[in-house]
């Protein structure tokens, strides 16, 4: 069956730029998370959704980063104005009920600000 | 606060060697402990987990056993494959400040063949 999948894989943005990331988790999932990997660490946890309410967005590390999920499926992670340290890679994952269950990763989305 | 501490890599093996990547972690309360693996090109996937002290999680030919009293949670396998090459990452649940999940910096396995 399909896994979760994020769109772009890649994108190289100018320094100052809005980027939108998206994530399709996988059907019927009810949590979805976002993480921020940067080279040569772990993810960390920026945002948690219930449906399509935002439960948990004590990760995000500037009021620039914005993420949504207005039909409890489909999430977009927004970032305005992006700043060089904003470079990583942007995991989407997806479980089924709540957000102690297990995590369904997507490939991500490489994030280069130049 | 809570955090998750494994070996430095990259790891280098020659096929049928035996595996240990270390892992320690600091919590407060019972966190349940996790290895994810992420392949060339894929998203990490679970590969196994322990919830409580002494339970010891095991997948395809991998395993940990949570030991409370050394706050570790170390992975090992017996004989590992070139299939096996990947990077391991240890995880907790931490559950103090609200709930999410940690993880450790990742340890690269390359195994030659």
């Amino acid at each position: 069956g399909a896994g979760v999948s994020q769109s772009p894989r890649y994108k190289v943005a100018k320094r100052g730029q809005d980027v939108a990331l998206r994530c399709d988790p996988i059907s019927g999932h009810v949590s979805l998370f976002w993480y921020q990997q940067a080279l040569g660490q772990g993810p960390e946890f920026l945002t948690y959704f219930q449906n399509e309410a935002q439960l948990d967005k004590s990760g995000l590390p500037s009021d620039r980063f914005f993420a949504e999920r207005p039909e409890g499926s489909v999430s977009t992670l927004k970032i305005q104005r992006t700043q060089q340290e904003d470079s990583a890679v942007y995991l989407c994952a997806s479980s089924l009920e709540g957000r102690t269950d297990t995590q369904y990763f997507g490939p991500g989305t490489r994030l280069t600000v130049l | 606060g809570n955090s998750v501490t494994q070996m430095e890599g990259p790891v280098t093996l020659s096929e049928e060697a035996f595996l240990t990547i270390n892992c320690t972690y600091t919590a407060t309360g019972y966190p349940s402990l996790f290895w994810y693996v992420q392949y060339p090109g894929e998203g990490l996937q679970l590969l196994l987990k322990a919830t409580k002290a002494d339970d010891k999680g095991s997948n395809k030919g991998f395993e940990a056993t949570y030991r409370k009293e050394t706050t570790s949670f170390h992975l090992e396998k017996g004989s590992v494959q070139v299939s096996d090459s990947a990077v391991y990452f240890c995880a907790l649940n931490s559950y103090t400040g609200g709930f999410k999940t940690i993880f450790g910096a990742g340890t690269r396995l390359f195994v030659k063949a």
